[in-house]
């Protein structure tokens, strides 16, 4: 059955340094999202993204954070200069189309742990 | 603002019993309810997908149900084994926003053999 993966499973960096979080969608999905969860917190949409645009994005989602899709099966989450209270766990979905039918069921990946020290 | 509410946070059965987890939104536009299952330190799995025009889906031991207007979703677990311990999330899409789903805190179930 097809997943969604995400390297690496998990990420120590220290404060000020850059991160890339990877993600592979299932492939013939159109959409595609990053969540976030700090430790025993609600799960926090951060942005959505469709035909090489973000299409929303939330409060969190400042000028730190950067998605890319560079290549036809890759999408990344980059933030330019982690800070502390960026540790959390970092879940990338994907879903085969936002609102028709039934295909619009969002699929997750397994996380990545990013721990900022 | 969307919030979304799970009530119990935490709930330990014994094996075998039938068991209800509750989700409470409180903006009724919304587009489709979607339940999910949380192990530890794992991702999330996609249970079921109700759509809003929908009363209720029905996978295996689970029954989701969702009524709209009164802002409510169940999930039924029935003859629950110990396997099913996980967290249990609800989160709802709305109408007009990019596919942003909007989480509960979920319910933290326990099956006790």
């Amino acid at each position: 059955e097809p997943e969604v993966t995400q390297t690496p499973s998990h990420q120590v960096t220290q404060m000020g340094q850059e991160v890339i979080l990877r993600c592979v969608p299932i492939s013939n999905h159109l959409y595609f999202y990053w969540y976030r969860q700090i430790l025993g917190q609600k799960v926090e949409f951060l942005v959505s993204f469709y035909n090489n645009e973000i299409s929303e994005k939330s409060e969190i989602f400042d000028d730190q954070f950067s998605v890319e899709r560079p290549d036809g099966s890759n999408f990344t989450l980059k933030i330019r200069s982690t800070k502390l209270e960026d540790s959390a766990m970092y879940f990338c979905a994907s879903s085969e189309a936002l609102v028709a039918g039934i295909y619009n069921e969002q699929f997750f990946g397994p996380g990545t742990r990013l721990t900022v020290l | 603002k969307q919030e979304v509410t799970q009530i119990p946070a935490a709930l330990s059965v014994p094996e075998g019993e039938n068991l209800v987890l509750n989700c409470s939104f409180t903006d009724s536009a919304i587009y489709n309810l979607q339940w999910f299952r949380q192990d530890p330190g794992k991702g999330l799995t996609s249970l079921l997908l109700i759509q809003s025009s929908q009363r209720e889906q029905t996978s295996g031991r689970l029954n989701a149900s969702l009524d709209k207007s009164s802002g409510r979703s169940t999930l039924y677990i029935a003859a629950s084994q110990p396997g099913d311990s996980a967290t249990y999330l609800c989160a709802v899409k709305r109408y007009n926003q990019g596919g942003k789903l909007i989480f509960g805190q979920g319910t933290e179930l326990s099956v006790k053999p």
